[in-house]
């Protein structure tokens, strides 16, 4: 079970570019790398995932190094609306213990 | 379509009883997942039904909690003689149950409070 590890918290303004990064140095061959946003009294949403390399889609950006241990979620032009605890999980994606959710990491944006 | 959907949405209940918590996962999803979140904590996982295979009970924290799921439908998390420390957000969430990596839809939780 690879554990994670983020920072707790993290502020910025509207309209910069925020960069999380979350290290999972025991990262197994078959593992994906999944970020999931939770606003509060909501169940988290998913936000983006990959395995090596960078992806992309209409919310944010993810980039993994080629030895896949830390991995960045960049969200562009951060809105108030961005405000929410972001999570980085690391498994093979079919629940049991691998998806295991730390304390994810606090995004405060201020206008 | 319709999401995850879990009910009740609150319940506070007195220490000693039991409570019931229920999950409509999203139709066609054989994956289903529960999950605790204790207030500024991250989830916690409880347990995990794939298909018809026996479900992953590692993360039941004691005896007195359980879990049923018929089929691919409906699943019900049973606390029984709660406690205080049982007071938090219980989410459930459900996938294809297909390949890895997939996405867990998460339902919007039952907050319950232990008095």
């Amino acid at each position: 079970l690879a554990k994670t590890t983020q920072p707790i918290s993290m502020d910025s303004y509207e309209g910069q570019e925020v960069n999380i990064t979350c290290s999972h140095n025991n990262i197994a061959t078959n593992d994906y790398i999944t970020w999931y946003q939770q606003f509060p009294s909501q169940g988290p949403r998913f936000i983006i995932q990959g395995y090596k390399t960078k992806v992309t889609n209409e919310v944010a950006s993810l980039f993994i190094p080629a030895d896949r241990k830390s991995s960045t979620l960049s969200l562009p032009r951060v809105s108030l609306s961005d405000t929410a605890v972001y999570y980085c999980l690391v498994g093979e994606g079919t629940g049991r213990r691998a998806l295991t959710f730390g304390s994810g990491t606090r995004l405060q944006v201020q206008p | 379509g319709a999401g995850v959907s879990q009910s009740p949405s609150n319940k506070v209940t007195e220490k000693g009883k039991d409570v019931e918590l229920r999950c409509d996962p999203i139709s066609g999803h054989t994956a289903l997942y529960w999950y605790r979140q204790r207030l500024g904590q991250g989830l916690e996982f409880l347990i995990y039904f794939q298909g018809n295979s026996a479900p992953d009970k590692s993360g039941l924290p004691s005896d007195r909690f359980s879990a049923e799921r018929t089929g691919e439908s409906v699943s019900t998390l049973t606390i029984q003689r709660t406690q205080q420390e049982d007071s938090a957000v219980y989410l459930c969430a459900s996938s294809l149950g297909r390949v890895n990596g997939e996405t867990q839809y998460f339902g919007p939780g039952t907050r319950l409070l232990v008095l």
